[in-house]
């Protein structure tokens, strides 16, 4: 997990309502990105950020937000936009923005929406 | 389309015995190819990383090959503990830049029983 921290581990909402999961890193690094993974699926990207104050949306930002206010911080917003919320969420970071720089991922937060 | 698929989708093995996990992949133009492992609950971390003229690569008991005539990797776990049982993940990444340019397999999910 390196010096990625993501919080909280499990988290728990109701339909309809909007939730942030957090994500840290001391790695000093430039890059960061937020995954979903669902069982029987590869990691799917939502957002990334390449540096402070910019950011791109990924394959699956539909009902997502983010913000990059700070370099070590990256929270992910999920709103009550998205359709199925339920999932495992993953922080990542990296020197340079991937693929060209290795990856570093976090423990992950397990979101669940009923 | 780039896909990367992973056999098997599960692998029960004896500690102490070897196991061999497959990556095939369409990405093209190819950059590399990661292996990761996923302990559950947890992010994925680097196991191997070869790029388009490396053919094999080894990290203590992990020993992965890159054939990319084929398009297909393999994991080698020799001498299998406890500790391996988690999921395998093989990532490609295409030569274009973007963080959307890495393409991740669905995982080998493998379990050692003693």
């Amino acid at each position: 997990d390196g010096g990625i921290t993501q919080s909280p581990k499990y988290l728990f909402r109701k339909e309809g309502q909007n939730v942030t999961l957090s994500c840290e890193q001391n790695l000093n690094h430039d890059a960061m990105y937020w995954y979903r993974q669902d069982p029987g699926q590869g990691l799917r990207l939502i957002y990334y950020s390449q540096i402070v104050n910019d950011f791109q949306k990924g394959d699956i930002a539909e009902g997502y937000s983010v913000s990059r206010e700070k370099k070590e911080s990256f929270p992910l917003t999920v709103t009550s936009a998205q359709k199925n919320p339920t999932a495992f969420y993953l922080c990542a970071s990296s020197t340079g923005l991937a693929p060209h720089y290795e990856q570093y991922f976090g423990p992950g937060t397990r979101l669940t929406v009923t | 389309k780039n896909q990367v698929e992973q056999s098997p989708q599960s692998l029960i093995i004896l500690e102490g015995k070897n196991c061999t996990l497959q990556c095939n992949y369409t990405v093209s133009p190819f950059s590399n190819l990661r292996w990761y492992k996923q302990d559950t609950g947890r992010g994925p971390v680097s196991l191997t990383i070869m790029t388009f003229s490396e053919n094999t690569k080894s990290n203590g008991r992990y020993t992965a090959t890159l054939d990319a005539d084929t398009k297909q990797s393999s994991l080698h776990i020799t001498a299998s503990q406890l500790s391996d049982s988690a999921s395998y993940i093989c990532v490609v990444t295409g030569t274009q830049t973007g963080a959307n340019n890495l393409f991740f397999g669905t995982g080998t999910r493998l379990t050692v029983i003693p």
